[in-house]
């Protein structure tokens, strides 16, 4: 079945830093991917999103591309700041196949941000 | 502001002692899902309704069911809960548009979560 692979973590950065969370897939159709983020003690919320091959998806400074050739969609962002200390999922969907959409969650990757 | 609530955010329960945990949402969305995230693990799901339609997962326990009464409103009923089942709930809602195979896809949107203890 689908699967999403990316790095666990923990990871300790200081602020400023630059900041890449690899991302892998298996699919068997064409996915859409996403960033998640899951902030202390709150539900997870969307950060950015691809729905197909070389898209760029961008939020609050972070980036992701969608790589078909290497399957791979990994988050980066130039210059993380404390706030952006949080967990990240990378999630594929299957785009409805089954009537509505599934996502499939990576393990996540949590990261602290010094100042 | 349109969201999606979880009620309680912090629920205890004994082993063996059925728990009923609930979602409800603002969205109108015709989709509800539910998840089981474990502690430093990724968001599993256990089922979703489509509309009214329930769709369950493969590989989740009997233990298991949900209710959708109307639109707004979802439960996770867990009928005797295990120390295995303590976990945080989420529930997520999206607006499924078109036939299966559909490439549309709309965004789904999570509670705050439930976490559960097992006592």
């Amino acid at each position: 079945g689908d699967s999403v692979t990316q790095m666990e973590g923990p990871v300790t950065l200081s602020e400023e830093a630059f900041l890449t969370i690899n991302c892998t897939y298996t699919a068997t159709g064409y996915p859409s991917l996403f960033w998640y983020v899951q902030y202390p003690g709150e539900g997870l919320q969307l950060l950015l999103k691809a729905t197909k091959a070389d898209d760029k998806g961008s939020n609050k400074g972070f980036e992701a591309t969608y790589r078909k050739e290497t399957t791979s969609f990994h988050l980066e962002k130039g210059s993380v700041q404390v706030s952006d200390s949080a967990v990240y999922f990378c999630a594929l969907s299957d785009n409805g196949q089954g009537g509505s959409e599934k996502l499939v969650f990576g393990k996540g990757m949590k990261l602290t941000v010094n100042p | 502001d349109a969201m999606v609530i979880q009620n309680p955010r912090y629920q205890v329960t004994q082993f063996g002692k059925p728990v009923t945990l609930s979602c409800s949402q603002t969205l109108n969305h015709n989709v509800m899902y539910w998840y089981q995230q474990k502690s430093s693990q990724a968001p599993k799901l256990l089922f979703h309704y489509y509309d009214k339609d329930f769709n369950n997962e493969a590989d989740t326990p009997d233990n298991f069911q949900s209710r959708r009464p109307n639109t707004s409103f979802c439960f996770l009923d867990i009928r005797s809960p295990g120390l295995g089942d303590a976990a945080m709930y989420l529930c997520a809602t999206s607006r499924a548009l078109g036939t299966s195979g559909s490439s549309s896809y709309n965004e789904q949107f999570f509670g705050p979560g439930t976490r559960l203890t097992v006592l």
